[in-house]
């Protein structure tokens, strides 16, 4: 009864070649996150998603992007994956505007993206 | 702004002794306050809360915390550490709108024989 799922658990890709991550999910949250979490550090949001409204954070780079094409799906799409970007990608889901701070953040496996 | 600081980066114990995990947090309004943990190569997964309800909240394998707005803190403590507790812990502040979690820079649990 896995809630969050990300699909592949390990993507290994090519310098420069685009690659789509996916995140699905059985909670029917109407928020979704992306999170990048690099070796031996904390997981920083990329974006989020409330309905249908996509929410980019400040740093972001433009390289990434994401998709949402109903409730329970979200992609994250990296453009020209460079040697940085290798990291764990976590998707998260909460209900509402509320539903983080209340401690309804539910997280995936994650995917480790690794680019040669 | 919320942040939080996690005091150590590594913490080795015992399996049978207590853990103790420490973490300050700093927030301009009341916070909310989560324990996080991370096994290798795996996602997060709650372990417990705070959300101006109860200060002392238990959680998931025995784990528990304490919310102390004086000291400012929200430390993790286990009575018997097990092999199996062994991972990374985050401790972690919602942001204003909620929508964001800050994450400190996260504590290894060791734990020996």
């Amino acid at each position: 009864d896995a809630m969050v799922i990300q699909n592949p658990r390990y993507q290994v890709t090519q310098f420069g070649k685009p690659v789509t991550l996916s995140c699905s999910q059985t909670l029917n949250h109407n928020v979704m996150y992306w999170y990048q979490q690099k070796s031996s550090q904390a997981p920083k949001l990329l974006f989020h998603y409330y309905d249908k409204d996509f929410n980019n954070e400040a740093d972001t780079p433009d390289n990434f992007q994401s998709r949402r094409p109903n409730t329970s799906f979200c992609f994250l799409d990296i453009r020209s994956p460079g040697l940085g970007d290798a990291a764990m990608y976590l998707c998260a889901t909460s209900r509402g505007s509320t539903g983080g701070s209340r401690g309804g953040y539910t997280f995936g496996s994650g995917t480790r993206l690794t680019v040669v | 702004a919320q942040s939080v600081t996690q005091l150590d980066s590594h913490v080795s114990v015992s399996e049978g002794t207590p853990v103790l995990l420490r973490c300050n947090y700093s927030s301009s309004y009341s916070p909310s306050l989560f324990w996080y943990v991370q096994h290798p190569n795996k996602g997060l997964q709650l372990l417990l809360k705070y959300t101006s309800a109860a200060t002392l909240v238990k959680g998931i394998n025995g784990f528990e915390a304490e919310f102390k707005k004086s000291e400012t803190s929200f430390h993790l403590t286990k009575p018997s550490a097990h092999m199996s507790d062994a991972a990374e812990y985050f401790c972690v502040v919602s942001s204003n709108s909620g929508y964001a979690l800050n994450f400190g820079k996260g504590t290894s649990l060791l734990v020996t024989p």
